[in-house]
Protein backbone atom coordinates (compact mmCIF):
# COMPACT_ATOMS: atom_id res chain seq x y z
CA UNK A 1 0.00 0.00 0.00
CA UNK A 2 1.39 3.39 -0.93
CA UNK A 3 0.84 5.96 1.55
CA UNK A 4 2.79 9.85 2.40
CA UNK A 5 2.34 11.94 4.99
CA UNK A 6 3.31 15.07 5.78
CA UNK A 7 4.66 16.40 9.40
CA UNK A 8 5.81 19.97 10.67
CA UNK A 9 4.75 23.00 12.95
CA UNK A 10 1.19 24.04 12.65
CA UNK A 11 2.20 27.37 13.42
CA UNK A 12 4.69 29.40 12.32
CA UNK A 13 5.03 33.17 12.82
CA UNK A 14 5.67 36.15 9.73
CA UNK A 15 9.62 35.75 8.08
CA UNK A 16 10.06 32.39 9.84
CA UNK A 17 11.33 29.49 7.96
CA UNK A 18 8.49 26.40 7.13
CA UNK A 19 10.14 22.94 6.91
CA UNK A 20 7.83 20.23 5.98
CA UNK A 21 8.80 16.88 5.45
CA UNK A 22 6.73 14.47 3.83
CA UNK A 23 7.22 10.52 4.35
CA UNK A 24 7.10 8.25 1.74
CA UNK A 25 5.67 4.21 1.79
CA UNK A 26 5.40 1.87 -0.51
CA UNK A 27 6.99 2.68 -3.32
CA UNK A 28 10.57 4.35 -3.91
CA UNK A 29 11.23 7.31 -5.52
CA UNK A 30 14.53 6.34 -7.29
CA UNK A 31 12.08 4.58 -9.43
CA UNK A 32 12.00 5.57 -13.10
CA UNK A 33 8.95 8.31 -14.14
CA UNK A 34 7.94 9.02 -9.96
CA UNK A 35 8.28 12.17 -8.18
CA UNK A 36 6.82 13.72 -5.23
CA UNK A 37 4.95 16.61 -5.35
CA UNK A 38 4.06 19.19 -2.89
CA UNK A 39 0.31 21.38 -3.44
CA UNK A 40 -1.23 23.78 -0.95
CA UNK A 41 -4.57 24.82 -0.44
CA UNK A 42 -5.34 27.85 1.81
CA UNK A 43 -8.92 27.87 3.49
CA UNK A 44 -10.96 28.16 1.08
CA UNK A 45 -9.56 28.35 -2.11
CA UNK A 46 -7.77 26.16 -4.83
CA UNK A 47 -5.37 23.44 -5.08
CA UNK A 48 -1.52 25.39 -5.84
CA UNK A 49 1.18 23.32 -6.94
CA UNK A 50 4.32 24.20 -5.01
CA UNK A 51 7.38 22.07 -6.43
CA UNK A 52 8.01 18.32 -7.46
CA UNK A 53 11.38 16.16 -7.00
CA UNK A 54 12.17 13.17 -8.81
CA UNK A 55 14.67 10.31 -8.12
CA UNK A 56 17.44 11.59 -10.16
CA UNK A 57 17.16 14.83 -8.43
CA UNK A 58 15.47 16.73 -11.09
CA UNK A 59 13.35 19.53 -9.40
CA UNK A 60 10.92 21.81 -10.53
CA UNK A 61 9.23 25.30 -8.59
CA UNK A 62 6.03 27.23 -9.31
CA UNK A 63 7.52 30.51 -10.93
CA UNK A 64 5.77 32.68 -8.44
CA UNK A 65 6.96 30.87 -5.58
CA UNK A 66 10.92 29.61 -6.78
CA UNK A 67 12.89 32.24 -4.89
CA UNK A 68 11.35 31.35 -1.65
CA UNK A 69 11.41 27.38 -2.28
CA UNK A 70 13.58 24.63 -1.73
CA UNK A 71 12.84 20.81 -2.21
CA UNK A 72 14.95 18.29 -0.76
CA UNK A 73 15.06 14.20 -0.87
CA UNK A 74 16.37 12.05 1.45
CA UNK A 75 16.36 8.29 -0.22
CA UNK A 76 17.58 6.51 2.85
CA UNK A 77 14.60 7.95 5.03
CA UNK A 78 12.11 7.82 2.03
CA UNK A 79 11.89 11.50 3.00
CA UNK A 80 10.82 14.46 1.07
CA UNK A 81 11.40 17.81 2.44
CA UNK A 82 10.17 21.33 1.53
CA UNK A 83 11.29 24.91 2.73
CA UNK A 84 9.71 28.11 2.49
CA UNK A 85 11.54 30.96 3.51
CA UNK A 86 9.99 34.17 4.62
CA UNK A 87 6.25 33.22 5.75
CA UNK A 88 3.36 35.69 5.56
CA UNK A 89 0.24 35.33 6.42
CA UNK A 90 -1.03 34.51 2.92
CA UNK A 91 0.55 31.03 2.98
CA UNK A 92 -1.84 30.43 6.12
CA UNK A 93 -2.85 26.99 3.82
CA UNK A 94 -3.07 22.92 3.96
CA UNK A 95 0.08 21.40 2.55
CA UNK A 96 -0.16 18.29 1.11
CA UNK A 97 2.23 16.16 -0.63
CA UNK A 98 2.04 13.43 -3.23
CA UNK A 99 3.34 10.91 -5.33
CA UNK A 100 3.92 11.79 -8.95
CA UNK A 101 3.30 9.64 -11.89
CA UNK A 102 5.35 11.25 -14.70
CA UNK A 103 6.10 8.44 -17.09
CA UNK A 104 3.47 8.01 -19.78
CA UNK A 105 0.11 9.40 -18.18
CA UNK A 106 0.71 11.72 -15.07
CA UNK A 107 -0.80 12.19 -12.11
CA UNK A 108 -0.81 12.51 -8.41
CA UNK A 109 -2.04 9.38 -6.34
CA UNK A 110 -2.32 9.13 -3.86
CA UNK A 111 -2.10 12.17 -1.43
CA UNK A 112 -1.38 12.65 2.03
CA UNK A 113 -3.74 13.51 4.48
CA UNK A 114 -2.05 17.52 4.69
CA UNK A 115 -1.25 19.32 7.39
CA UNK A 116 -2.46 22.45 7.73
CA UNK A 117 0.45 25.97 8.33
CA UNK A 118 -1.02 28.70 9.92
CA UNK A 119 1.08 31.89 9.89
CA UNK A 120 0.27 33.58 12.59
CA UNK A 121 2.94 36.76 15.24
CA UNK B 1 3.25 30.04 -18.13
CA UNK B 2 0.24 28.27 -18.96
CA UNK B 3 -3.10 28.45 -16.84
CA UNK B 4 -5.63 26.14 -16.60
CA UNK B 5 -9.22 27.85 -16.63
CA UNK B 6 -12.72 26.04 -14.97
CA UNK B 7 -16.34 26.86 -14.59
CA UNK B 8 -16.01 27.75 -10.78
CA UNK B 9 -19.31 26.33 -10.31
CA UNK B 10 -21.94 23.71 -12.25
CA UNK B 11 -24.75 21.89 -11.13
CA UNK B 12 -26.87 18.57 -12.08
CA UNK B 13 -29.69 17.29 -10.94
CA UNK B 14 -29.88 13.74 -9.11
CA UNK B 15 -29.41 11.19 -11.77
CA UNK B 16 -28.44 13.47 -14.99
CA UNK B 17 -25.15 14.23 -16.75
CA UNK B 18 -22.96 16.76 -15.86
CA UNK B 19 -19.70 18.11 -17.97
CA UNK B 20 -16.68 19.55 -15.90
CA UNK B 21 -14.50 21.38 -18.50
CA UNK B 22 -10.74 22.75 -18.26
CA UNK B 23 -8.78 25.24 -20.77
CA UNK B 24 -5.52 25.90 -20.92
CA UNK B 25 -3.11 25.84 -24.04
CA UNK B 26 -0.91 22.91 -22.54
CA UNK B 27 -4.29 20.66 -23.23
CA UNK B 28 -2.93 20.85 -26.76
CA UNK B 29 0.10 18.71 -25.68
CA UNK B 30 -0.78 16.95 -21.95
CA UNK B 31 -3.81 15.06 -20.79
CA UNK B 32 -5.61 16.37 -17.74
CA UNK B 33 -5.61 14.30 -14.88
CA UNK B 34 -9.04 15.15 -12.00
CA UNK B 35 -9.15 15.19 -8.79
CA UNK B 36 -12.07 15.04 -6.63
CA UNK B 37 -12.02 16.95 -3.35
CA UNK B 38 -14.58 16.91 -0.24
CA UNK B 39 -14.59 19.25 2.55
CA UNK B 40 -11.90 18.59 5.11
CA UNK B 41 -10.47 15.50 3.16
CA UNK B 42 -7.65 15.89 0.51
CA UNK B 43 -7.63 15.16 -3.61
CA UNK B 44 -8.37 11.69 -4.42
CA UNK B 45 -7.63 11.05 -8.14
CA UNK B 46 -10.58 9.96 -10.30
CA UNK B 47 -9.25 10.57 -14.12
CA UNK B 48 -5.69 10.39 -15.67
CA UNK B 49 -4.97 9.80 -19.20
CA UNK B 50 -7.06 9.43 -22.00
CA UNK B 51 -9.39 8.02 -19.99
CA UNK B 52 -8.19 6.27 -17.24
CA UNK B 53 -10.16 5.54 -13.59
CA UNK B 54 -7.93 4.37 -11.18
CA UNK B 55 -9.30 1.07 -9.00
CA UNK B 56 -12.27 2.31 -6.71
CA UNK B 57 -13.42 5.22 -8.93
CA UNK B 58 -17.26 4.86 -10.29
CA UNK B 59 -17.50 4.20 -14.36
CA UNK B 60 -20.09 7.05 -14.02
CA UNK B 61 -16.86 9.00 -14.04
CA UNK B 62 -15.02 9.38 -17.62
CA UNK B 63 -12.43 11.87 -19.27
CA UNK B 64 -12.03 13.32 -23.03
CA UNK B 65 -10.06 16.31 -24.58
CA UNK B 66 -10.36 17.84 -27.50
CA UNK B 67 -7.92 20.64 -28.65
CA UNK B 68 -7.48 22.86 -25.75
CA UNK B 69 -9.96 21.66 -23.75
CA UNK B 70 -10.32 18.17 -21.43
CA UNK B 71 -13.74 17.29 -19.66
CA UNK B 72 -14.57 15.27 -16.94
CA UNK B 73 -18.07 13.37 -17.49
CA UNK B 74 -20.21 11.92 -14.55
CA UNK B 75 -23.10 10.55 -16.32
CA UNK B 76 -25.88 9.33 -13.68
CA UNK B 77 -24.73 11.60 -10.95
CA UNK B 78 -24.82 10.71 -7.51
CA UNK B 79 -25.43 12.46 -4.33
CA UNK B 80 -21.89 11.71 -3.17
CA UNK B 81 -20.38 13.35 -6.29
CA UNK B 82 -21.26 16.51 -4.80
CA UNK B 83 -17.58 17.61 -4.45
CA UNK B 84 -14.64 20.49 -5.79
CA UNK B 85 -13.33 19.28 -8.93
CA UNK B 86 -9.73 20.17 -10.07
CA UNK B 87 -7.93 19.41 -13.17
CA UNK B 88 -4.40 18.97 -13.50
CA UNK B 89 -1.42 19.15 -16.62
CA UNK B 90 1.60 19.58 -17.46
CA UNK B 91 3.29 23.18 -18.71
CA UNK B 92 4.15 22.99 -22.02
CA UNK B 93 5.33 26.79 -22.18
CA UNK B 94 9.00 27.91 -22.97
CA UNK B 95 10.94 28.05 -19.92
CA UNK B 96 8.05 26.75 -17.45
CA UNK B 97 8.06 23.67 -19.45
CA UNK B 98 7.82 20.74 -16.87
CA UNK B 99 6.26 22.85 -14.53
CA UNK B 100 2.97 21.71 -12.85
CA UNK B 101 -0.34 23.79 -13.74
CA UNK B 102 -4.18 23.19 -11.58
CA UNK B 103 -7.34 24.32 -12.46
CA UNK B 104 -8.80 27.00 -10.16
CA UNK B 105 -11.48 24.34 -9.43
CA UNK B 106 -15.26 24.11 -9.97
CA UNK B 107 -17.81 22.81 -7.00
CA UNK B 108 -20.30 20.41 -8.24
CA UNK B 109 -23.75 20.68 -6.90
CA UNK B 110 -26.11 17.76 -7.19
CA UNK B 111 -29.79 18.63 -6.52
Amino acid sequence: QITLKESGPTLVKPTQTLTLTCTLSGFSLSTTGVGVGWIRQPPGKALEWLALIYGDDDKRYSPSLKSSLTITKDTSKDQVVLTMTNMDPVDTATYYCARYNDYTDKWFDPWGQGTLVTVSS
Amino acid sequence: SSELTQDPAVSVALGQTVRITCQGDSLRTYYASWYQQKPGQAPVLVIYGKNNRPSGIPDRFSGSSSGNTASLTITGAQAEDEADYYCNSRDNSGNHLGNVLFGGGTKLTVL
